[in-house]
């Protein structure tokens, strides 16, 4: 199957700071990729819905000025988490759909914030 | 209401035995439905993916089935291993993705 590749898999980070996550296509275009949280024990919250070279579509209770979400290229998503605050910690996962509507999920990032 | 329900929550069965997993969808006609697993900490796993015609899909020992009908759909998982210990998502994709809840699996030995 395609590989969608998710960097960095875990982070540490101070309050206050923001933090970078990537978001890969390794071996196909994905014109569209989603975000997730997912809480301990919880199933996959979809945070927005990224397309390629326009702006992202964020779902209710979301915050777009908090996640901010640029998908500059086929192949590239990346969601910054903004400001951190030790409440946004938790598990952020990509997934890269392909043009055959197929869903690939990255490897995860664990966020933690102190 | 979610598009997507499934069932049971969580199962815990003996190392070796057979167990299936139930997904019940609203979403119809769709594009594919997909099974993942998804180990503590990690991001989801495909295992099988069927087309609205399609009834069945093996990988190994996992066997999804797919009634559109009825819509449902079963993951079968035949004589479990530890390693199977894990949460099952199915998942339909029509014009977005709609997620089930899961149901977490634990194999003892």
């Amino acid at each position: 199957g395609a590989v969608v590749s998710q960097h960095p898999s875990r982070v540490i980070c101070k309050s206050g700071t923001s933090v970078k996550i990537e978001c890969r296509s390794l071996d196909f275009q994905a014109t569209t990729m989603f975000w997730y949280r997912q809480f301990p024990k919880k199933s996959l919250m979809l945070m927005a819905t990224s397309n390629e070279g326009s702006k992202a579509t964020y779902e209710q209770g979301v915050e777009k000025d908090k996640f901010l979400i640029n998908h500059a290229s086929l192949t590239l998503s990346t969601l910054t988490v903004t400001s951190a605050h030790p409440e946004d910690s938790s598990f952020y996962i990509c997934s890269a759909l392909t043009v055959n509507t197929e869903a690939f999920f990255g490897q995860g990032t664990r966020l933690t914030v102190v | 209401k979610n598009q997507v329900e499934q069932s049971p929550q969580s199962l815990i069965i003996l190392e070796g035995k057979n167990c299936t997993l139930q997904c019940n969808y609203t979403v119809s006609p769709f594009s594919n439905l997909r099974w993942y697993k998804q180990d503590t900490g990690r991001g989801p796993v495909s295992l099988t993916i069927m087309t609205f015609s399609e009834n069945t899909k093996s990988n190994g020992r996992y066997t999804a089935t797919l009634d559109a009908d009825t819509k449902q759909s079963s993951l079968h998982i035949t004589a479990s291993q530890l390693s199977d210990s894990a949460s099952y998502i199915c998942v339909v994709t029509r014009y977005k993705l709609s997620f089930g809840a899961g149901t977490t699996v634990t194999v003892r030995a």
